[in-house]
């Protein structure tokens, strides 16, 4: 069975542009979720959607936005791109919306901001 | 914000050597996780400990958690080189995210 796959897997944008990063999670799962890794730090948690509505926010702008399509992929839109929002961007899915599961990441997105 | 912190930030052994890696938390939790992540890709996850439970085995690996000291370690016994990645504890409590801690970055050399 495939794992959570993740699109494009490198992306260079430059400050004020957008970006839209793509997740599609294994199937069975209803919920995905998103995560920031900056250098050398652990992940920081952004969204988390189930059955096309969003279930949680982490603290970030609302430059940050996401939504879930019927067949349980996933898009993180950012705008107004800043330099510090390099970083390596997680999706994560689980058959559910309870995080006492494990959640199996995808590759993740490496997005540079110049 | 990170949910606390991993000891020792970085970790350089021999082969054949066991590493121990800690991490402490902030809040109470429904459960601990311990994933790997090698280069800088996607998490891989290892192990998940309940806040009942004090101890658990997977393989080379053994965690314990002690919910008093808000405390956990994770045990690789017997390690590779292939074991060469960073390691991150992760607290769920009963709602739907994991906050990560900062890492273990684990070097084992041949």
């Amino acid at each position: 069975d495939a794992g959570v796959t993740q699109s494009p897997t490198h992306l260079i944008k430059t400050r004020g542009q957008h970006v839209t990063l793509r997740c599609s999670p294994i199937s069975g799962h209803k919920s995905v979720s998103w995560y920031q890794q900056v250098l050398g730090q652990g992940p920081q948690f952004i969204f988390q959607y189930y059955e096309k509505e969003e279930r949680g926010r982490g603290n970030f702008p609302d430059r940050f936005s996401a939504r879930q399509f019927p067949n349980y992929s996933s898009e993180l839109n950012v705008n107004a791109l800043l330099l510090g929002d390099s970083a390596l961007y997680l999706c994560a899915s689980t058959p559910l919306v309870s995080a006492t599961y494990e959640q199996y990441f995808g590759p993740g997105t490496r997005l540079t901001v110049t | 914000s990170q949910q606390g912190e991993e000891d020792p930030q970085a970790l350089s052994i021999q082969e054949g050597e066991n590493a121990t890696m800690n991490c402490s938390y902030k809040t109470s939790i429904n459960n601990l996780q311990w994933y790997r992540q090698n280069s800088g890709r996607g998490l891989v996850h290892l192990i998940l400990i309940r806040s009942n439970e004090r101890e658990k085995h997977s393989g080379r690996l053994r965690v314990t958690l002690d919910t008093s000291k808000k405390s956990s370690s994770l045990l690789i016994t017997a390690s590779r080189a292939a074991d060469t990645a960073s390691y991150f504890c992760a607290t769920a409590d009963s709602s739907y995210k994991l906050i990560f801690g900062s890492g273990t970055r684990l070097l084992v050399r041949p």
